[in-house]
């Protein structure tokens, strides 16, 4: 089955500067990989999603980068503020029609104003 | 707006005792899911469903059992809890294809197993 590695666990940044954070996968023949971001008591929510015939997607301060050779996809986000701490967590699809969407482990980022 | 409403938010239960979490969703998605979260672990999927009546497997079904009797309803059974079920449960519901919608995540129900 699929697998998905995230890292870093944490990330603590200031205020206004980027994060990054990086997810690889192994099955090759996943095809969506979105992101979520579950804020401090709350649910999770989709911040953005890519799917394999797009190598990057942007939506203002937050971007997704795809790499299907290496697989591995990469969450961006410029010009941090304090409500972009939150846990994110990427997942990947397995590919098949009632495939499931497997999680990474999550990074819980720290905004310091 | 899409509403996916669990049960309940917190639970206390002892060794040996089932247990019901309910989650009902308001938007007429197909697909249900019940995921379990862990610090460290991430969301990992225990089962989930595409249409009434209908379930598959997850990463994770052992000690776990489903019901979907209506559309709108999915129940996660714990036939007979154990302390390493202590967690937090998550139900999400989406439409179309299984693995390529968006998630809508319920608010959680926390589960203690003494």
């Amino acid at each position: 089955g699929e697998n998905v590695e995230q890292h870093p666990s944490t990330l603590s940044v200031q205020e206004g500067d980027s994060a990054v954070i990086k997810c690889t996968y192994s099955d090759s023949a996943s095809n969506y990989f979105p992101w979520y971001k579950q804020e401090l008591g709350k649910r999770p929510q989709l911040i953005i999603d890519i799917r394999s015939n797009v190598g990057e997607k942007k939506d203002q301060r937050i971007a997704v980068t795809l790499n299907k050779t290496a697989k591995h996809f990469s969450l961006h986000i410029t010009e941090t503020q304090p409500e972009d701490s939150a846990v994110y967590f990427c997942a990947a699809s397995s590919g098949t029609s009632y495939g499931k969407l497997t999680f990474g482990q999550g990074t819980i980022l720290t905004v310091h104003p | 707006d899409v509403k996916v409403t669990q049960s309940s938010r917190y639970l206390v239960k002892r060794t040996g005792e089932k247990v019901f979490l309910e989650c009902v969703q308001d938007m007429d998605h197909e697909n249900m899911f019940w995921y379990r979260q862990d610090p460290g672990l991430g969301l990992r999927l225990i089962y989930f469903s595409y249409d009434v009546k209908m379930k598959e497997k997850g990463d994770i079904p052992e000690g776990y059992s489903v019901s979907r009797e209506k559309k709108e309803r999915f129940s996660l059974i714990l036939e007979s809890a154990s302390t390493n079920q202590t967690s937090m449960y998550l139900c999400a519901s989406s439409f179309g294809q299984p693995n390529t919608g968006e998630l809508f995540f319920g608010e959680g129900s926390r589960l203690t197993v003494l």
